[in-house]
């Protein structure tokens, strides 16, 4: 099946540092890719959408400017979490969409953020 | 409003068991499209079944099936001859334009 890689799998950084989350399809374009966050015991909450070279789609309450997500190629979106603090620390994860289906998203494999 | 909703925080299954994980569903979309995910501890998210909001017949994959009931807005998730390995939490979501929306999932614990 399709595969879905994330880098790095986890980081701890200092606040105030800013993160970057890289989520690439590895053996198939994606015009497509989604960012989640998942805290200790609770759901995926979806982030954004990040569409392949325009700018991404922001679900309501997640900041923009704190969550830059750059999807540069059919193959790479980036997530930068800018000014890191302790409560941005969770699991982020990111979908890449194939197509409508019965498997529409594979997901990677996800980034442990911790801040300090 | 929530649109996923499982009300089973958690679950205990003895081995070769099975356990039918609850999932209720809102959407006035007629077209749309319902998954169940197994993550265990490592936090990959293992896609399991699929069931299509038109398909007539209830999706199967292996010791997977999910019992689809439109009219109630209702995927429940049955696994058959539960295995150590199944402990994991689980996670119902639905679709809708090409955007995945998730229950608070279940923990499911089996035991030997």
């Amino acid at each position: 099946g399709a595969v879905v890689s994330q880098h790095p799998s986890w980081v701890i950084c200092k606040s105030g540092t800013s993160v970057k989350i890289e989520c690439r399809s590895l053996d198939f374009q994606a015009t497509t890719m989604f960012w989640y966050r998942q805290f200790p015991k609770q759901s995926l909450m979806l982030m954004a959408t990040s569409n392949e070279g325009s700018k991404a789609t922001y679900e309501q309450g997640v900041e923009k400017d704190k969550f830059l997500i750059n999807h540069a190629s059919l193959t790479l979106s980036t997530l930068t979490v800018t000014s890191a603090h302790p409560e941005d620390s969770s699991f982020y994860i990111c979908s890449a969409n194939i197509g409508a289906g019965r498997e529409t998203q594979y997901f990677g494999p996800g980034t442990r953020l911790l801040v300090l | 409003a929530q649109k996923i909703t499982q009300t089973q925080p958690g679950m205990f299954v003895q081995e070769k068991e099975a356990v039918t994980l609850d999932c209720t569903y809102d959407t006035s979309d007629p077209s749309y499209g319902l998954f169940w995910y197994k993550q265990p501890s490592s936090g990959e998210m293992i896609f399991l079944i699929y069931q299509g909001s038109y398909d007539q017949q209830n999706a199967t994959e292996g010791r997977y099936s999910l019992n689809f009931q439109k009219a109630r807005k209702s995927a429940n998730l049955v696994i058959s001859a539960s295995q150590l390995g199944d402990s994991a939490m689980y996670f119902c979501a639905m679709r809708e334009n090409d955007k995945l929306s998730f229950g608070a999932g279940t923990t499911v614990t089996v035991r030997a």
